[in-house]
Parts: C-alpha cells; sequence; structure tokens
C-alpha cells in the first residue's frame, strides 16, 4: 500500500536558521512526488515535481531532493513569511490517486 | 481564469440533511478529484474523475456521490450527512491524466462543513 510519512509534525525556527523537512515514502511504482504549501484557511499551492531519485528543484529560499526512500524540502535563511504547512504527496504508476503525508507546520520567528 | 472554484465556503447541517459542494474550473483540466482534510490526517482522496461521465472511487467514498456531465464541474453530494463528515473539503483539478507536469493539481480554496 502506498505511504507518505512527513517528519516532524511541527518545526519552529529563527528567522535565518536553515533546516530540513523530510517525506518518506512507500510506493509501487513512483510517477511523481509533490510538495504544496498551505496557508491557515486556504487550499494546498504548488511546489515542485520530482519524478526520479538524484532530481533536485530549487525555489527562491526552498530547494526540493529526492532519493529512492525519500524526499526533502530543504529551506535556506527562512524568513517568517514562509510559515506555512508543507504537504508531501506521491502518485504512483498504475493509478490515478495521489496520496498526501499528514503535513509539517512551519513557524519561522523574526 | 479564475482557478478552481468551490462553493459555498461555509456550510454548517443537521444530521440526515443532504447537500451538494460545488467545484467548477475554468482550464479546461482532464482530471479533477475531492479531499477531505481532518487534523493530523493529511488531505484523503474521496472521489475523482479523469474526464467527463468518468468516476472512480477514492481511499474514502462511503456517504458521499458524484457525477461529471461536463469537463467545467465537478460536484460532490453528501447522500444524509452525519458528524464524522465535519471537515474542510477541497476540490482539485489538474490538465492531464497522463503524467509528466500535466499532473500537477491546482486546488480550490476550500468548504468547511460542520455536521451537528
Amino acid at each position: 500500500e502506498d505511504q507518505v510519512t512527513q517528519s516532524p509534525e511541527a518545526l519552529r525556527l529563527q528567522e535565518g536558521e536553515s533546516s530540513s523537512l523530510n517525506c518518506s515514502y512507500t510506493v509501487s511504482g513512483l510517477r511523481g512526488l509533490f510538495w504544496y504549501r498551505q496557508d491557515p484557511g486556504k487550499g494546498p499551492e504548488f511546489l515542485f515535481t520530482l519524478y526520479s531519485a538524484g532530481e533536485e528543484k530549487e525555489k527562491e529560499r526552498l530547494k526540493a531532493t529526492l532519493t529512492k526512500k525519500e524526499s526533502f524540502l530543504h529551506i535556506t535563511a527562512p524568513k517568517p513569511e514562509d510559515s506555512a504547512t508543507y504537504l508531501c504527496a506521491v502518485r504512483n504508476t498504475g493509478g490515478f490517486k495521489t496520496i498526501f503525508g499528514a503535513g509539517t507546520r512551519l513557524f519561522v520567528k523574526a | 481564469n479564475a482557478g478552481v472554484t468551490q462553493t459555498p465556503k461555509f456550510q454548517v447541517l443537521k444530521t440526515g440533511q443532504s447537500m451538494t459542494l460545488q467545484c467548477a474550473q475554468d482550464m479546461n483540466h482532464e482530471y479533477m478529484s475531492w479531499y477531505r482534510q481532518d487534523p493530523g490526517m493529511g488531505l484523503r482522496l474521496i472521489h475523482y474523475s479523469v474526464g467527463a461521465g468518468i468516476t472512480d472511487q477514492g481511499e474514502v467514498p462511503n456517504g458521499y456521490n458524484v457525477s461529471r456531465s461536463t469537463t467545467e464541474d465537478f460536484p460532490l453530494r453528501l447522500l444524509s450527512a452525519a458528524p464524522s463528515q465535519t471537515s474542510v473539503y477541497f476540490c482539485a483539478s489538474s490538465y492531464s491524466k497522463l503524467g509528466g507536469a500535466r499532473d500537477t493539481q491546482y486546488f480550490g480554496p476550500g468548504t468547511r462543513l460542520t455536521v451537528l
């Protein structure tokens, strides 16, 4: 059964303090791994899609990486506006369903 | 483009009542889906559609019905509301069911439903 586990559940950082969020996954065949950002009271907003181990993508202070078992979302020198819940999801090659993790709530204090 | 729109934003129902959550997209997307989001559980897929006239069940389909008569609209019907259906509901769409960059999902703003 496809499964996604994110850690930690919550992460508190000082502004400028770099860190990483983890997404461990089990999937029969990976079509894609997705990262989303969700602000309170809003729908998830797409950040990245990764397709194969070794792939990396960057956007401003965020960098996503992928191995055969997990993905990391690295946050470099975060700012308070990076505070949000970050969701990881996978889709397998055999179907049309996307499985989401429970998310990591990130708090960045000025 | 308005993207993915959902109505209503908030709804309170009594146990046993029925209602329809509306979802529409104006991006000519082929794939549409409904999720519910509960604290600590992430997003769980209820139903999805890979095109007009084609729907299938997700992880938690019981108590919900869907239909897709047009490309644009994908309503979610609660047949007889129960307190366990209290949740935030999100509709999402993507260009293609076939994968690659085109299966990036775009989400609506959500409907917050409370069943008393």
